[in-house]
């Protein structure tokens, strides 16, 4: 079956620039992660779906940074005025969550949005 | 302080070799532990698990400390297909979302 999509796979903006990012997680998966994988580090929480309400936002950088979820299904990462600070792989990633939050299920990661920020 | 502290690395080992990689985390409320594989230009793919008793999986072994915060990682007979980015993943209790260690890269050599 189809495993996490997401689109743009490479993107490019100069600084000021408002970039949208798109993820199509894998279908009937409940929730959905937005990771930020700067060069040479791990993969860092940026923001947390279940269905479409953001649960958890607290590792969004600034207020330019914005996610939404509108249908439950798919989810767009959107960047304002982006700066050279933001180059970055933007990964997304989807599970099958249901039960309580002390269980865990296998997140499933796209192939990422590579963005540069000139 | 960083969730998750692992050495970056790179190791460098011929092939056949056994290497070990370590990390430590620094929540010890976290209740689930992985390895993650990643190769070059690609997305984290999970290797395996990891549980208190220990885990093994074919050449690799996965091992969890609770009191000591530590979990490791062993490769056996290295192959060449081994070399990638290796890291150490927790998800603390009540959370959802991953904390990734920095990675420690392994190139196995011919």
């Amino acid at each position: 079956g189809a495993g996490v999509s997401q689109s743009p796979r490479y993107k490019v903006a100069k600084r000021g620039q408002d970039v949208a990012l798109r993820c199509d997680p894998i279908s009937g998966h409940v929730s959905l992660f937005w990771y930020q994988q700067a060069l040479g580090q791990g993969p860092e929480f940026l923001t947390y779906f279940q269905n479409e309400a953001q649960l958890d936002k607290s590792g969004l950088p600034s207020d330019r940074f914005f996610a939404e979820r509108p249908e439950g299904s798919v989810s767009t990462l959107k960047i304002q005025r982006t700066q050279q600070e933001d180059s970055a792989v933007y990964l997304c990633a989807s599970s099958f969550f249901m039960g309580p939050s002390n269980s865990y299920n296998e997140q499933f990661f796209g192939p990422g949005t590579r963005l540069t920020v000139l | 302080r960083k969730e998750v502290e692992q050495d970056p690395g790179p190791f460098n080992v011929p092939e056949g070799a056994t290497v070990a990689f370590n990390c430590t985390y620094s929540n010890s409320a976290s209740q689930s532990f992985f390895w993650y594989r990643q190769d070059c230009r690609k997305e984290p793919k999970l290797l395996m698990s990891v549980y208190s008793s220990g885990n093994e999986d074919g050449r690799f072994t996965a091992q969890l400390n609770r009191a000591s915060q530590y979990i490791s990682l062993l490769i056996r007979d290295s192959k060449l297909s081994d070399s990638a980015t290796y890291l150490c993943v927790v998800n603390p209790v009540g959370a959802n979302n991953l904390f990734f260690g920095t990675g420690t890269r392994l190139t196995v050599i011919p």
